[in-house]
């Protein structure tokens, strides 16, 4: 299994620029969700969902926008792409039953010019 | 208020020295779970540790364990035998509840753990 896999690792953008961040897992986990992190922040979530074609909004959703089409791939949107988006983004992923522990893509550092 | 606390911004360990991280959290929910993730400096988030709620005794994983205090709604990490390759930063993280939309991760902000040799 290649776990939670994100591309690109690193990304420079334009202010103004759209793009997208790309996840995908190949546990079958129905849980899939975004976070930022940001320095003295920890991570917060961005958007979350629990299956194809459900998804929710986290703590930070301003910005951002998320699709559920297939178990294994949820994709994150930047819309206008500002300098606050400025971050380290991570995929997570796990089971939907019980308290499982959700598991981390490597992250994709993002700079907004 | 904020969910997950960890006071402590950074700590130093001598090498095969034990080390707590301390973690306190907040919740009304009487059904959570709590993590302890590991970030070295090349950037993955590595799980290790997991405590629920209802669990009746500490977690422990090799070296790591848990040490929980429900009434004092505590959830330190305790490494034993620091080795130099402990160096990182550790965030707690809570999830409340069961089911539907409660599999959000809260976390804290973090404690850069270095080991010295």
């Amino acid at each position: 299994n290649a776990g939670v896999t994100q591309t690109p690792k690193f990304q420079v953008l334009k202010t103004g620029q759209s793009m997208t961040l790309q996840c995908a897992q190949d546990m079958n986990h129905e849980y899939m969700s975004w976070y930022r992190q940001d320095p003295g922040m920890g991570l917060r979530l961005i958007h979350y969902s629990v299956g194809a074609g459900i998804t929710d909004q986290g703590e930070v959703p301003n910005g951002y926008n998320v699709s559920r089409s297939t178990t294994e791939d949820f994709p994150l949107r930047l819309l206008s792409a500002a300098p606050s988006q400025t971050s380290v983004y991570f995929c997570a992923s796990s089971y939907e039953q019980g308290f499982d522990t959700q598991y981390f893509g490597p992250g994709t550092r993002l700079t907004v010019l | 208020a904020q969910k997950i606390t960890q006071t402590q911004p950074g700590m130093f360990v001598q090498e095969k020295e034990a080390v707590t991280l301390d973690c306190t959290y907040d919740t009304s929910d009487p059904s959570y779970g709590l993590f302890w993730y590991k970030q070295p400096s090349s950037g993955e988030m590595i799980f290790l540790i997991y405590q629920g709620s209802y669990d009746q005794q500490n977690a422990t994983e090799g070296r790591y364990s848990l040490n929980f205090q429900k009434a004092r709604k505590s959830a330190n990490l305790v490494i034993s035998a620091s080795q130099l390759g402990d160096s990182a930063m550790y965030f707690c993280a809570m999830r409340e509840g069961e089911g539907g939309s409660n599999y959000k991760l809260t976390f804290g902000k973090g404690t850069l753990l270095t080991v010295n040799p």
